[in-house]
């Protein structure tokens, strides 16, 4: 069964445009979840989506967004780019995003503001 | 709000020997899940090992296995008979019961250095 799969790998992008990165869950999986991570922050939760559905957000401003589509797919989209979004994005999924549930993680879209 | 703290920024270890990775938290919550992720240099994560907060006994996967301290919100990963491919980053995750869903709060990470 492949894994979590995100594209693109690498973006490089100026202060003040937006982006859109993507994530393609494991099959079966109906949960997605974001993360950012940085040298200074670490790992940040950025949002959850369940059946195409917001089900939790973590403490970021309204330029970060998500959706999720009837696959299960997800796009995550930042407005307004500031040079502190420059991170690693990372997406995990699971079956349902129920506690007991193991999240597994694709490999992460560097994201450069310049 | 629960955190998850890592006290150690960098470890070393020798091919072949034993060592243990510490992970404290804090939460009012009786019911959770701890885990412990790795991160390679291609940046990947990879599940460790996890542990439910009810059970008692200590988790074990192969060479790796948890040193979980309920009362005490301790959460060490030993790392038995290490190899080159075990040096990453080591983090630590803490996930709630029930609305918190698929949340994991991370602990800072523990660079873990194998030398030959």
């Amino acid at each position: 069964k492949a894994g979590v799969t995100q594209t693109p790998r690498y973006l490089i992008k100026t202060r003040g445009q937006q982006v859109t990165l993507s994530c393609s869950p494991i099959s079966g999986h109906r949960s997605v979840s974001w993360y950012q991570q940085t040298p200074g922050q670490g790992l940040q939760f950025l949002f959850e989506y369940f059946s195409e559905t917001q089900r939790n957000k973590g403490n970021f401003p309204g330029r970060f967004s998500g959706r999720q589509f009837s696959n299960s797919r997800s796009e995550m989209n930042v407005s307004t780019l500031e040079l502190g979004d420059s991170a690693l994005y990372l997406c995990a999924s699971s079956i349902s995003g129920r506690t007991t549930d193991t999240q597994y993680f694709g490999p992460g879209t560097r994201l450069t503001v310049l | 709000a629960q955190t998850v703290t890592q006290s150690q920024p960098e470890m070393s270890v020798q091919e072949a020997e034993t060592v243990t990775l510490s992970c404290t938290y804090d939460t009012s919550e009786s019911d959770y899940y701890l885990f412990w992720y790795k991160q390679p240099p291609s940046r990947q994560m990879i599940l460790v090992i996890r542990q439910e907060a009810y059970k008692q006994q200590n988790a074990t996967e192969n060479r790796f296995s948890v040193n979980f301290q309920k009362a005490a919100k301790s959460f060490s990963l030993k790392i038995s008979d290490s190899q080159l491919g075990d040096a990453a980053m080591y983090f630590c995750a803490y996930r709630g019961p029930g609305t918190s869903g698929s949340r994991l709060t991370f602990g800072e990470g523990t660079q873990l250095t194998v030398n030959p």
